[in-house]
């Protein structure tokens, strides 16, 4: 398995107040992502990296920052929380992206309920 | 833009049935990759295979099968002689060589019945 962990695994706040996620990697990938999970969409993408302060944005951003300050960690911030954030956050990792795409493995996931 | 469409939201089969779960996928580039996902009830999400554009052989890993057909824009999965393991929502997945994003479909929610 891909050395890949999550923290928080679950966290409930409250609207309004910000919130840090953290994807910690042990397998000195290149790319690192985040998205989201929700009943009827799938997975969908929220930011990605594709090298330390290198980051993008995906389909779902609005709302979230990210920031990469080492090649093993990629955390995800939501500076104001709103309900609508209410969701299961997973990482992935990949070591190549582009003509060069490799698979993607995913961390445990965070459960995160915004009251 | 990219899209996959798992149509079936729902499956429901008893053990040692065979499964077939469909996936159609939508793209502009010629190079692209597609990848099925399984998650199990324990919710962490594990990679089943990866297949390239170029590469439309089917794939068989023991009672898993895929047949990719480029002319139906399809990557469907079989499942012969299921078991109450495989129960678990299978996600098809499309990532263009273009971008460094996987576009997933909605997924399919697989039961297998003792």
């Amino acid at each position: 398995d891909a050395g890949i962990t999550q923290s928080p695994r679950h966290k409930v706040t409250e609207t309004g107040t910000p919130v840090t996620l953290r994807c910690h990697q042990t397998e000195n990938h290149r790319y690192m992502y985040w998205y989201r999970q929700d009943p009827g969409h799938g997975l969908r993408l929220i930011h990605y990296s594709y090298g330390v302060k290198d980051t993008d944005k995906g389909e779902v951003s609005d709302g979230y920052s990210v920031s990469r300050s080492k090649t093993e960690d990629f955390l995800l911030t939501l500076e104001s929380a709103t309900s609508s954030q209410t969701s299961v956050y997973f990482c992935a990792i990949s070591d190549a992206g582009g003509i060069f795409t490799d698979t993607q493995y995913f961390g445990p996931g965070t459960r995160l309920t915004v009251l | 833009a990219q899209k996959v469409t798992q149509a079936q939201t729902e499956i429901s089969v008893v053990e040692k049935e065979d499964v077939t779960l469909d996936c159609v996928y939508e793209t502009r580039d010629t190079t692209y990759y597609l990848f099925w996902y399984k998650q199990p009830p324990s919710g962490e999400l594990v990679f089943l295979i990866r297949r390239n554009s170029f590469d439309e052989q089917n794939e068989i890993s023991g009672r898993y099968s895929w047949n990719f057909q480029k002319s139906t824009s399809s990557f469907n999965f079989t499942i012969t002689a299921s078991q109450v393991v495989d129960s678990a929502v299978y996600f098809c997945a499309l990532e263009e060589t273009s971008g460094s994003r996987l576009t997933f479909g909605e997924g399919t929610q697989l039961t297998v019945n003792p």
